[in-house]
């Protein structure tokens, strides 16, 4: 599976859009871009997924480029109770196995 | 839907002694579960990956004998951790998938494992 690349914390303010990157330069054709988050000592949360064209559900929107290099998770509003570390994983998954990268910590001031 | 739970939440134990700790599907049936590590500000780490009714399939450098994984039915799978010491204590999380085809796994709460 592709490796991701995320910065490790980001900031943002109550209510403002969290707009998350995520590098997976190597991504190849078949490989989907999944974002996961994990809210402090508890388990992950599925939140969205997306092959190529852009993805959005209830909860975010995944914005993934042309060239399938990069994404951003974005967060239209955020609340306090966002605040967690959010995962991007890339994976065929014939297995679906998820490798688990550091994440970016997210934390969202009121 | 989709909920898995965990029990226990939190457990404390003897070094030597071994611990269980289940994985429950509550609302679906669980075709393939994950079990996962996760110890304090690190990521989660796949320890390894269960089918029904077959034997586990673990992870290089994860011991099958000190960590037994069961799934013998779809909605349930149990992490044995035997002879345990200080060094297992860590933060164990179940997920469980419900299609063939499908990547999203739902995750349990997680069982803080505290090795004294």
């Amino acid at each position: 599976d592709a490796k991701t690349t995320q910065p490790p914390s980001m900031d943002c303010a109550e209510g403002r859009a969290a707009n998350l990157p995520c590098n997976h330069s190597t991504i190849s054709g078949n490989e989907y871009v999944y974002w996961y988050r994990q809210i402090h000592s508890q388990g992950p949360q599925y939140i969205i997924h997306g092959l190529k064209n852009n993805e959005t559900n209830e909860m975010a929107s995944l914005i993934i480029t042309e060239d399938r290099k990069s994404s951003t998770l974005i967060l239209p509003h955020a609340t306090l109770r966002d605040t967690a570390v959010y995962y991007c994983i890339v994976t065929s998954g014939s297995a679906r196995q998820l490798t688990f990268g550091s994440g970016t910590q997210l934390t969202v001031l009121p | 839907g989709a909920v898995v739970s965990q029990h226990p939440s939190r457990v404390i134990c003897k070094s030597g002694t071994s611990v269980k700790i289940e994985c429950r599907s509550l609302d679906f049936q669980a075709t393939t579960m994950f079990w996962y590590r996760q110890f304090p500000k690190k990521s989660l780490m796949l320890m390894a990956t269960s089918n029904e009714g077959s034997k586990a399939t673990y992870e290089q450098g994860v011991e099958k004998d000190k960590f037994l994984i069961n799934h013998a039915s779809l909605t349930l799978s149990t992490l044995t951790v035997t002879s345990a010491h200080p060094e297992d204590s860590s933060f164990y999380i179940c997920s469980a998938t419900w299609q063939a085809s499908s990547y999203e796994q739902y995750f349990g709460p997680g069982t803080r494992l505290t090795v004294t």
